[in-house]
């Protein structure tokens, strides 16, 4: 079975940082793009970070350049998300997800969650 | 980044009625399209890839079609269960981006 765990959210104030963790499971994890994607509650959905299978491109949002890393531990199955000078514009629940990724012919198309960032003073 | 635009942003029909939601690509994006159905509180799940493929386990009631800059996701008849948000999005570039969201909403 597929699994995406993600931990590290909670509430953080103005300028701080936080460091989202994201554990897979139930796939060949290296085989895969994979994201970073928001929702503030009641709104839609924002892809905020990827990246591709061996860490050499990396792709973010206009809003989070400069301030967010995405990075990976293929060895260890696990996906992370830097968050540095935080925002409250950057409150959501974060997912870690393969997004339309292929196996076997079809679809593979994973999320996790969520994690939720508040970021407030 | 390649712009995602949906339309309707939201609609209301009756159980039995064919629903159409369009997207639109800022630019071409072969069949590189997938749809997804979120329900409150639950993270999305995947309707159709590739603009016109179901996954295994989606109804047939599910259909897509478009290439290009111009897609559309048809319900051919609405079900109660078929209420929630419905979100377009291009993987043409390994950075997705997703179309706003079509709330659809039983009468």
């Amino acid at each position: 079975e597929v699994q995406l765990v993600e931990s590290g959210g909670g509430l953080v104030q103005p300028g701080r940082s936080l460091r989202l963790s994201c554990a897979a499971s139930g796939f060949n994890f290296d085989d895969y793009v994979m994201h970073w994607v928001r929702q503030v509650p009641g709104k839609g959905l924002e892809c905020v970070a990827s990246i591709t299978w061996n860490s050499d491109r990396k792709a973010y949002v206009d809003s989070v350049k400069g301030r967010f890393t995405i990075s990976r531990d293929n060895a260890k199955r696990s996906l992370f998300l830097q968050m540095d000078r935080l925002r409250p514009e950057d409150t959501a629940l974060y997912y870690c997800a393969i997004l339309t990724g292929e196996l076997g012919g079809g679809a593979f198309d994973h999320w996790g969650q969520g994690t939720l960032v508040t970021v407030s003073s | 980044d390649i712009q995602m635009t949906q339309s309707p942003s939201s609609l209301s029909a009756s159980v039995g009625d064919r629903v159409t939601i369009t997207c639109r690509a800022s630019q071409n994006i072969d069949r590189w399209l997938g749809w997804y159905q979120q329900k409150p509180g639950k993270a999305p799940q995947l309707l159709i890839y590739k603009a016109s493929s179901l996954p295994s386990g989606v109804s047939s009631r599910f259909s897509g079609s478009g290439s290009g800059t111009e897609f559309t996701l048809t319900i051919s008849s609405l079900q109660a269960e078929d209420f929630g948000t419905y979100y377009c999005q291009q993987y043409n570039s390994y950075f997705r981006t997703f179309g706003q969201g079509t709330k659809v909403e039983i009468k």
